[in-house]
């Protein structure tokens, strides 16, 4: 399958701690998008790279929140000293080029449980 | 900033009933618009999407969506509903910036 992966799939933990989400993007994919989707919600933009550059941060990312993308292909999303509030489906997506024309496409998600 | 609004919170329909899922934008721009939708337990997966041309645009598994610039709508369209179509819907607009704003989704459940 060579569509968006995300890893874990689901995290369950405790509040306080740390927890990092994986993403990789469909392969020439250039941008990579974060999202996050709450029960009865649409999916929220977090934030998106251009390659390795993040040109674009949500003010729903606080300073726990941190992202990267190193090489221009995977990314991580991290978040700090987790919060209940911060209980989501955390999604990944990429597209390839720029502009409005892009089709995103999807992963399948990460599951945030934090008790 | 731009917003979106779908308009059926839940919709349900009997089989070979016609679906119309409401979907309202609110940005001065130019816009590409989208409908996802997300089957239960799957991730979101592309409808259909308007770029430009015809405002008519035919999506997968016989759905089509009509943009009307003057209203900023894009309302999803299937003249017959199957028991499979049951699912989440989100309509999704999509500026020069290339990041996209979803609605809040509308449940359609389709009875057998």
């Amino acid at each position: 399958d060579t569509g968006v992966s995300q890893d874990p799939r689901h995290k369950i933990t405790k509040r306080g701690q740390n927890v990092t989400f994986r993403c990789d993007p469909i392969s020439e994919h250039n941008r990579l998008y974060w999202y996050r989707q709450t029960l009865g919600q649409g999916p929220e933009f977090l934030t998106y790279f251009q390659n390795e550059a993040q040109l674009e941060k949500s003010r729903l990312l606080s300073d726990r929140f941190s992202a990267e993308r190193p090489k221009g292909s995977f990314s991580t999303l991290e978040i700090q000293r987790t919060e209940q509030g911060d209980s989501a489906m955390y999604l990944c997506a990429s597209s390839l080029g720029q502009g409005s024309g892009n089709t995103i496409y999807f992963g399948e998600g990460s599951w945030l449980t934090v008790v | 900033a731009q917003s979106v609004s779908q308009h059926n919170h839940h919709v349900i329909l009997s089989e070979a009933a016609s679906l119309e899922l409401g979907c309202n934008y609110s940005y001065g721009g130019t816009v590409n618009l989208f409908w996802y939708v997300q089957y239960p337990g799957q991730h979101l997966q592309l409808l259909l999407k308007y770029f430009s041309g015809d405002p008519l645009v035919k999506g997968i598994k016989g759905f089509e969506a009509e943009f009307i610039k003057s209203k900023f709508s894009f309302n999803l369209r299937k003249p017959s509903v199957q028991w499979s179509d049951t699912a989440e819907y989100f309509c999704a607009v999509n500026t020069n910036a290339g990041k996209s704003t979803f609605g809040d989704g509308t449940t359609l459940t389709v009875k057998p």
